[in-house]
């Protein structure tokens, strides 16, 4: 069974900090790893990742896949109170046709 | 383009009713996927329609099931409700095409269900 882990669970910390946040999977025919950011409604997607080593980066966020070691990160630099949120990683399998999400990382940014 | 809608947003149901909800895919997508979101489990997969048909499934009950309509437009049921079926569900759509698969999933802003 597919298998996706997301540390830590929980973070606090002040703005102006950067945060990593790890996932790692264990799933078969993996096809990519999606990151999201949920807030108090549904996810919005943040960044898909396909190859190794191949870092994304949005503004103050950033992610890099690493297939070897079978993870991912997701790092927030500058960290603001808007940064609060649940973030979520997701691995796709292709066979399965379907994603399998962690159970998220729960940043809180306080001013 | 439009984002992905779901309806109704809120629904208070009690045990042993049947449910059924919307959504409406972005504007030419043709994959639709439900996830069923709680406090306790996270975001877990329910199923996923592509062209009508059911291409993908999760390990949930019979009593979840689920269509998509000719416009792309999909419904899922849940009969005979149970306490536990209480949480968020969220529709997810993306072009679902192979072999150039983005993966790209819009979520819509779900439907939460409270069964009492």
């Amino acid at each position: 069974e597919d298998k996706v882990v997301q540390s830590p669970l929980s973070l606090v910390v002040h703005e102006g900090d950067t945060v990593t946040l790890n996932c790692s999977y264990e799933v078969t025919n993996f096809r990519s790893l999606l990151w999201y950011k949920q807030e108090k409604k549904a996810p919005t997607f943040l960044f898909m990742l396909t190859s190794s080593g191949i870092e994304k980066k949005s503004g103050r966020l950033s992610s890099i896949l690493d297939k070897k070691e079978l993870s991912s990160i997701l790092n927030i630099t500058a960290t603001q109170t808007g940064d609060s949120a649940i973030y979520l990683c997701a691995v796709h399998n292709t066979n399965a046709g379907k994603s399998t999400f962690g159970d998220g990382t729960t940043l809180t940014v306080k001013p | 383009k439009a984002g992905v809608t779901q309806t109704p947003r809120y629904l208070i149901k009690t045990r042993g009713q049947q449910v059924t909800l919307s959504c409406s895919p972005i504007s030419g997508h043709r994959s639709v996927s439900w996830y069923q979101q709680t406090p306790g489990q996270g975001l877990q997969f329910l199923f996923e329609y592509f062209s009508e048909t059911q291409r993908n499934k999760g390990n949930f009950p019979g009593r979840f099931s689920g269509r998509q309509f000719s416009n792309s437009r999909s419904e899922m049921n849940v009969s005979t409700l149970e306490l536990g079926d209480s949480a968020l569900y969220l529709c997810a759509s993306s072009d679902g095409l192979a072999p150039r698969v983005r993966n790209e999933q819009f979520f819509g802003p779900g439907t939460r269900l409270t069964v009492l």
